[in-house]
């Protein structure tokens, strides 16, 4: 079946340090991929995504490539900030979920001032 | 502004008693899922539903059931709660067709004395 696997945490970042999240995945097909952001106390919400090969999805200065060839979504950021503290969620949705997805375990990130 | 809503941000409640979690999404989405969210676990499908009154079981059924009734709605039931159901509750939606994101809702942490 699918899977989604993560870089293990937790991750602790000075500000302005370059963030990088690995995640590769198996699936069927061509997936969408996506990643998550889990703020403390809160639900998951979508980062961003990216639905074929050699897509860069990007959003608050966060971006992530759809490498086919490698299987993988590594999801950066050039300078991250106090507020980018939370748990990023890499995940995938394929021809094989029937309208579900499959996510990794999350990486906890911390970013120190 | 789209959204997922849940009836109680916390809970605590009794051994063997009969829990109610409610889910509420406006954006007339086809598929609800209700996961739970233990520490070091990562997301754990509980219950997913494709249509009103259709249900399917997902990785970690056991002591649960659920409910929809109308579209916009997903109850998640704990039948008789034990300690070892306490955990953050996440309920979410998304489109029916594969390959989309999944809304979130805030959350509810259920702890159970």
């Amino acid at each position: 079946g699918d899977s989604v696997t993560q870089m293990e945490g937790p991750v602790t970042l000075s500000e302005e340090a370059f963030l990088t999240i690995n995640c590769t995945y198996t699936a069927t097909g061509y997936p969408s991929l996506f990643w998550y952001v889990q703020y403390p106390g809160e639900g998951l919400q979508l980062l961003l995504k990216a639905t074929k090969a050699d897509d860069k999805g990007s959003n608050k200065g966060f971006e992530a490539t759809y490498r086919k060839e490698t299987t993988s979504f590594h999801l950066e950021k050039g300078s991250v900030q106090v507020s980018d503290s939370a748990v990023y969620f890499c995940a995938l949705s394929g021809s094989t979920n029937a309208g579900k997805s499959t996510f990794g375990d999350g990486t906890t990130l911390t970013v120190k001032p | 502004d789209v959204k997922v809503t849940q009836s109680s941000r916390y809970l605590v409640k009794r051994t063997g008693e009969k829990v109610f979690l409610e889910c509420v999404q406006d954006m007339d989405h086809e598929n609800m899922f209700w996961y739970r969210q233990d520490p070091g676990l990562g997301l754990r499908l509980i219950y997913f539903s494709y249509d009103v009154k259709m249900k399917e079981k997902g990785d970690i059924p056991e002591g649960y059931s659920v409910s929809r009734e109308k579209k916009e709605r997903f109850s998640l039931i704990l039948e008789s709660a034990s300690t070892n159901q306490t955990s953050m509750y996440l309920c979410a939606s998304s489109l029916a067709q594969t390959y989309n994101e999944q809304f979130f809702g805030p959350g509810t942490r259920l702890t159970v004395l």
